[in-house]
């Protein structure tokens, strides 16, 4: 019984496609997160969600648009893939008040040609 | 600019002996500093924390050491264990400004622990 999962776990697109990765959680926290491992690996910040409010926005492009359908879950769309946009997106969660204690999906390599 | 800085890319570590794996940041507004492991196709995992207010932290085998002045920690690992072998990330969790809720993570440093 997977904590934190994400879908896919690889993605490859070509230029210009709109795409979509998905993640649930099923520890019961109420924050959700996504970051962005680029290829110096360097794991950043990009959305945080309290209770399916937005909390934090990195400065993404607008091309990058979260949703959270509920407490659970937490996607990432992503519309107009550019090259600069592969890197491994990885998504989090951790419970109030506790935000260092984070619980991380296996990561989606997201790759686009 | 990179508030959280790994130097060190790699270490290699004979079994039984001690690691430590370093980390420096220049923002004094970071409320607790963290260490991750990572293994490969896995996400990280909460290894060990550190409140700003402490200089010392320890759980089993790991130890994380804290100095503020230097703006610089610590993680030990003693003794190592082939099962370490891991990235190591270090982070630091915001307390105000632009930081505030974030983490900031370094670079990763990746630990071999040789049999």
């Amino acid at each position: 019984d997977t904590a934190v999962s994400q879908t896919p776990k690889y993605l490859v697109t070509q230029m210009g496609n709109d795409k979509s990765i998905k993640c649930e959680q099923n520890l019961g926290h109420d924050t959700m997160y996504w970051y962005k491992q680029d290829s110096k690996k360097f794991l950043k910040i990009m959305f945080s969600y309290n209770n399916k409010e937005l909390i934090i926005n990195e400065t993404v492009p607008n091309r990058f648009s979260p949703k959270s359908p509920d407490k659970a879950h937490l996607n990432l769309h992503i519309n107009s893939l550019e090259l600069g946009d592969s890197a491994v997106y990885f998504c989090a969660s951790s419970r109030s008040g506790i935000s260092y204690e984070q619980y991380f999906g296996p990561g989606t390599r997201l790759t686009v040609t | 600019d990179q508030q959280v800085k790994q130097n060190s890319p790699s270490l290699s570590v004979q079994e039984g002996r001690i690691s430590i794996l370093n980390c420096d940041y220049t923002n004094s507004m970071f409320d607790y500093f963290l260490w991750y492991k990572k293994y490969p196709a896995e996400g990280p995992t909460f290894l060990i924390s550190i409140s700003s207010i402490k200089d010392k932290n320890e759980d089993g085998r790991f130890t994380v050491f804290l100095n503020k002045s230097a703006k610089h920690l610590s993680l030990h690992i003693v003794p190592s264990q082939p099962g370490d072998s891991a990235v190591y990330f270090c982070a630091a969790l915001g307390a105000g400004g632009t930081s505030y809720g974030k983490l900031t993570f370094g670079q990763g440093t990746i630990l071999t622990v040789h049999p």
